[in-house]
């Protein structure tokens, strides 16, 4: 099946500091989504995305399509405590979804 | 409730016992995923319902395990005879129907399920 390659798999940051993740794939997707998911629950959509080169924010939150439509960087800056959790990338392609790996993010307030 | 429940939350069960795993997805959402999340992993597909019928079960790991769907509405998943490899986090989501245009995906908060 479609793999995607997620890095870093852990991070470990100061409050306030900028975070950046990514996502690689062999294989094209028509959409790309951001999860994040906290203990004991579901992962939740932050960001999705829907055409390539496509840059969205939401808050904090800033997430690109990659051109080749094969990659995606989501970006988190001023680190707040509450960001802590793992961040999961996924792809769609027409009924079914991808997911990396994720990154555990820790925050040091 | 407005969002996809899932029964029960923890399972704990011995090796070589059947169980059964729940997902009541949100009203009106004809598409039903279920995953697996093992420990520290992403989400591993297993199979996708739409409407009552499974067009896409090839995520099942083996034929100890099943699943269906009744009245387009609740899903169970059975595993057989499970073994200590099949513990793990058994995610449900559960979406208006998945063609080329993506609909957002809505997940439950999982079962946790422990083989001893």
């Amino acid at each position: 099946g479609q793999q995607l390659n997620q890095s870093p798999q852990s991070m470990f940051i100061q409050e306030g500091e900028d975070v950046s993740m990514n996502c690689t794939s062999s294989s094209i997707f028509n959409t790309w989504l951001w999860y994040k998911q906290d203990p004991g629950e579901g992962p939740v959509l932050l960001i999705a995305l829907y055409k390539a080169g496509e840059l969205t924010s939401n808050g904090r939150l800033t997430a690109q399509f990659g051109i080749t439509r094969k990659d995606s960087f989501l970006n988190i800056s001023a680190s707040i405590p509450s960001d802590v959790g793992i961040y999961f990338c996924a792809g769609h392609n027409f009924n079914k979804f991808y997911f990396g790996s994720g990154t555990k993010l820790n925050v040091k307030p | 409730g407005a969002g996809v429940s899932q029964s029960p939350s923890n399972k704990v069960t011995e090796k070589g016992k059947d169980v059964e795993l729940r997902c009541d997805p949100i009203s009106g959402h004809t598409a039903l995923y279920w995953y697996r999340q093992s420990l520290g992993q992403g989400l591993e597909f297993l199979i996708y319902f739409q409407g009552n019928s499974a067009p896409d079960k090839s995520g099942l790991p083996s034929d100890r395990f099943s699943a269906e769907r009744t009245g387009g509405s609740v899903s169970t998943l059975t595993i057989q005879r499970t073994q200590q490899e099949d513990s793990a986090v058994y995610l449900c989501a559960s979406s208006l129907a998945q063609r080329e245009t993506y609909n957002e995906q809505f997940f439950g908060p999982g079962t946790r399920l422990t083989v001893l």
